[in-house]
């Protein structure tokens, strides 16, 4: 158990809908990360948050968006919904200060979009 | 910016043999980290080993054991004695520190009894 945990583990939804999935970090944690996993591909950044405040953006999608609040949980919004969102969504929390800042995965909420 | 390369998609070998899976990467950085994370049936993401660029000595966790090699950007993975759970996707990822990590597309291991 990596102490980071993700809701809900499975999400079934249909193209043009709008879902959310929720991350808490492990306690201490600042730092939060947004990975994509497509069928059997790597994991693809998409966004990260240090203690409230977006600080870095990799290839996400103007239809999705992300926040974290002053307790530190995370939210993913995805919205407008297409089959080829189908994916696993990682979330990963770290210090974010001391070096090599290992990060911590939670189990993943898998979306299918029908 | 930085890429990962895993080249082999899949390897099989017999429970107790060893095995070796190759990653490459490139960077302009001096400083980063490398790391192998194993994803099983579960899809859980699990780091196996982790390397520091700026240290010679290879890491070595328990059967795991890295050859990282900084000049040829090249760090690779050797697992002794497999055993059946060690059956997993592997993933190479590449990091500076604070910020995303970088992975590879993953090499599937099957150890078969």
């Amino acid at each position: 158990d990596s102490g980071v945990t993700q809701t809900p583990k499975h999400l079934i939804t249909a193209t043009g809908q709008r879902v959310t999935l929720r991350c808490s970090p492990r306690s201490g944690d600042l730092s939060v990360y947004w990975y994509q996993q497509s069928l059997d591909q790597g994991l693809q950044f998409l966004i990260q948050y240090y203690n409230g405040e977006e600080r870095a953006k990799g290839n996400i999608l103007e239809r999705f968006s992300a926040q974290q609040f002053p307790d530190l949980h995370s939210e993913l919004n995805l919205s407008s919904l297409e089959l080829g969102d189908s994916a696993l969504y990682f979330c990963a929390s770290s210090e974010g200060g001391t070096l090599p800042d290992e990060q911590f995965f939670g189990p993943g909420t898998r979306l299918t979009v029908l | 910016a930085q890429t990962v390369t895993q080249s082999q998609p899949e390897m099989s070998v017999q429970e107790a043999e060893t095995v070796t899976l190759s990653c490459t990467y490139d960077t302009s950085e001096s400083n980063y980290y490398l790391f192998w994370y194993k994803q099983p049936p579960s899809r859980q993401m699990i780091l196996v080993i982790r390397q520091e660029a700026y240290k010679q000595q290879n890491a070595t966790e328990n059967r795991f054991s890295v050859n990282f090699q900084k000049a040829a950007k090249s760090f690779s993975l050797k697992i002794s004695d497999s055993q059946l759970g060690d059956t997993a996707m592997y993933f190479c990822a590449f990091g500076l520190g604070a910020q995303k990590l970088v992975f590879g597309q993953g090499t599937r291991l099957t150890i078969n009894p």
